[in-house]
């Protein structure tokens, strides 16, 4: 069955203290790999996507890595703004039910501290 | 750019009421897709539309149902509401639906009381 696990459940961290978000997957055939931030009340925001193993992508403060196997969001030096839940998400191929469909993870809730 | 705008924020409703919700996705996507999200289960995919055609269906009972129109407009039904079906519904377009990022909506906050 296609799943994605995200660890910490939580994390808290003061100003400029860097560290990673883990998003690991099961599924057969990893057409896409996404990650999203959502705050409070609100919807999804669209952060990275990302393909194939060994592929980065940079947003000011983030940086999105992929293996076969697991991704990480990279926050280094964040600042209170970054707090947020962060969402990974996975598309599957159409043979396993995945077609057009995103399968998330619970999240990770980022606290960020002055 | 307008992105996907969602219609009402907010609903309350009686079990065992019908709820209709809009969902316009951005210009010139035509693919839309719509998800529950819930504190105990996060976020699940109900079904995704593609030139008012559906693609994809998630593990919900009947009772939910959509519909895409013409414009790529999407509606959501929910029939013979029980108080489980409190939650955010959330409708994401994207071009193809199939590779492509999915811009999300603010969500519609259903409560069943």
């Amino acid at each position: 069955e296609d799943q994605v696990t995200q660890s910490p459940e939580a994390l808290r961290l003061q100003e400029g203290e860097s560290s990673s978000l883990n998003c690991s997957y099961t599924v057969s055939g990893l057409r896409g790999l996404f990650w999203y931030r959502q705050d409070p009340g609100k919807g999804p925001e669209f952060l990275f996507t990302l393909y194939s193993a060994g592929e980065e992508k940079e947003k000011e403060r983030l940086k999105a890595t992929l293996t076969k196997k697991e991704s990480f969001l990279h926050i280094t030096a964040p600042k209170p703004e970054d707090s947020a839940t962060y969402l990974c998400a996975v598309q599957a191929p159409a043979f396993s039910g995945g077609y057009n469909k995103l399968i998330f993870g619970a999240g990770t809730r980022l606290a960020v501290h002055p | 750019k307008a992105g996907v705008t969602q219609t009402p924020r907010y609903l309350i409703k009686t079990r065992g009421q019908q709820v209709t919700l809009s969902c316009s996705p951005i210009s010139g996507h035509r693919s839309v897709s719509w998800y529950q999200q819930t504190p105990g289960q996060g976020l699940q995919f109900l079904f995704e539309y593609f030139s008012e055609t559906q693609r994809n269906k998630g593990n919900f009972p009947g009772r939910f149902s959509g519909r895409q129109f013409s414009n790529s407009r999407s509606e959501m039904n929910v029939s013979t509401l029980e108080l489980g079906d409190s939650a955010l519904y959330l409708c994401a377009s994207s071009i193809t639906g199939t590779n492509t990022e999915a811009f999300f909506g603010q969500g519609t906050r259903l409560t069943v009381v």
